[in-house]
């Protein structure tokens, strides 16, 4: 079955950058998208952006350029997100959710990842 | 970017009732093919989104029928009929009709009465 298992939390210190994985089974990674979100707890669900696997091709929600950088290792079927300069307002649960064609969006989800940024 | 408003903000239905949510959009929600692209999840407390509805009105696999998807151009309603207690949590709708960033709505809580 498909499943997206995601690393563990995280706390961080301001200024420092962090690394997020999506770890996928069940499914032709090579041929998905992946998307990142984010959701500061009691809040609503941010879209950051999506990669395609097949060929690193990415877009970003705006808010998040220069922030997230999405990328893929096709040989381990895992979904990264690199999230740099960090601050108290990064501070969010994060999950990463598969798509694979348009007029059916994010089927499945990872469980998501606590990042906490604090000195 | 586009603005989807959902109300209520919270629900109070007892175990069996109907729940009903409206998702209003700043801009009509109809693509340039013909497909209108909202959907609906819901997310209980301490998980991950799932995906209910599709496409205004189609359910996804293992959705039971209890919840139904209506609406067109920039007004849709989900519906959930003989509420259980595993449909508690906030329901979100999104939007994939317009250039990214694709984006959810404000969330409607549903809760036991």
């Amino acid at each position: 079955q498909v499943k997206l298992q995601q690393s563990g939390a995280e706390l961080v210190k301001p200024g420092a950058s962090v690394k997020l994985s999506c770890k996928t089974s069940g499914y032709t990674f090579s041929t998905s998208y992946m998307s990142w979100f984010k959701q500061i707890p009691g809040q609503s669900i941010e879209w950051i952006g999506m990669i395609y696997a097949g060929d690193g091709g990415t877009g970003y929600n705006q808010k998040f350029k220069g922030k997230a950088t999405l990328t893929v290792d096709t040989s381990s079927s895992t979904a990264y997100m690199d999230l740099s300069s960090l601050t108290t307002e990064d501070s969010a649960v994060y999950f990463c959710a598969r798509s694979i064609i348009r007029g059916i969006p994010f089927d499945y989800w990872g469980q998501g990842v606590m990042v906490t940024v604090s000195s | 970017d586009v603005v989807l408003t959902q109300t209520p903000v919270s629900l109070l239905i007892s175990l069996g009732g109907q729940a009903s949510i409206s998702c209003r959009s700043s801009q009509s929600l109809v693509h340039s093919n013909g497909n209108t692209y909202l959907h609906w999840y819901l997310q209980k407390p301490g998980q991950s989104p799932q995906l209910l509805i599709y496409q205004v009105s189609n359910r996804f696999s293992g959705i039971p029928d209890r919840f139904s998807g209506s609406g067109s151009g920039t007004d849709f309603t989900l519906k959930i009929s003989r509420v259980e207690p595993e449909d508690l949590g906030v329901y979100y709708c999104l939007q994939r009709t317009h250039n990214p960033p694709w984006t959810f709505g404000g969330g409607t809580k549903l809760e036991l009465k």
